[in-house]
């Protein structure tokens, strides 16, 4: 199985932030890669696929890049909307995995 | 709108059964692929299952294989999950979800516990 290492596992960060977040594959996943948004009490939300494909209504601070084994997430200029709880998903094969998670938090 | 309503999640001892649907409106079901996903209280979020959009293949967690199937009726509209030998690790909010375009369920909360 494909292990997703994500990190970091939090970080505090203020409103107008530059933040990266990384997810590393155990094993080359192509860009089989989605990156999830999720905030307390809610379901997830995809933002990007493709590894760097945003999806429709995505504000366009949300990056995503990179392949085979290194993925990073960017959002340029944090907005206090951004404060969530953000995951990776490898689909490269099956059982599908997720990353541990990053909690983004106000400082 | 699209909708993905969950139901049959509560309490159950371990080693219990438990069967869980999602019922799905809004979009053309029997064409979308779906699955599960799962988060334990305060945990991060596990892919528990998939079923192809026809039912012809499924695909599960190595946490879960053996003890629980994933099926579903495209004549109703429904997805399912049998859950069989129930354990306290299984405690989770369950959501189902397309494969695409991003469609999510509420979640149903599942508490396995003597």
């Amino acid at each position: 199985d494909i292990q997703m290492t994500q990190s970091p596992s939090a970080m505090s960060a203020s409103v107008g932030d530059r933040v990266t977040i990384t997810c590393r594959a155990s094993q080359g996943i192509r860009n089989y890669l989605a990156w999830f948004q999720q905030k307390p009490g809610k379901a997830p939300k995809r933002l990007i696929n493709a590894a760097s494909n945003l999806q429709s209504g995505v504000p366009s601070r949300f990056s995503g890049g990179g392949s085979g084994t290194e993925f990073t997430l960017t959002i340029t200029s944090l907005q206090p909307e951004d404060f969530a709880t953000y995951y990776c998903l490898q689909y490269n094969s099956y059982p599908l995995t997720f990353g541990g998670g990053t909690k983004v938090e106000i400082k | 709108q699209v909708q993905l309503v969950e139901s049959g999640g509560g309490v159950v001892q371990p080693g219990r059964s438990l069967r869980l649907s999602c019922a799905a409106s809004g979009l053309v079901f029997s064409t979308y692929a779906m699955q599960w996903v799962r988060q334990a209280p305060g945990k991060g979020l596990e892919w528990v299952a998939l079923i192809s959009f026809n039912g012809g293949n499924d695909y599960y967690a190595d946490s879960v294989k053996g003890r629980v199937t994933i099926s579903r009726d495209n004549s109703k509209n429904t997805l399912y999950l049998q859950m069989n030998n129930l354990r306290t690790e299984d405690s989770a909010v369950y959501y189902c979800a397309t494969d695409r375009d991003d469609y999510w369920g509420q979640g149903t909360l599942v508490t396995v516990s003597s």
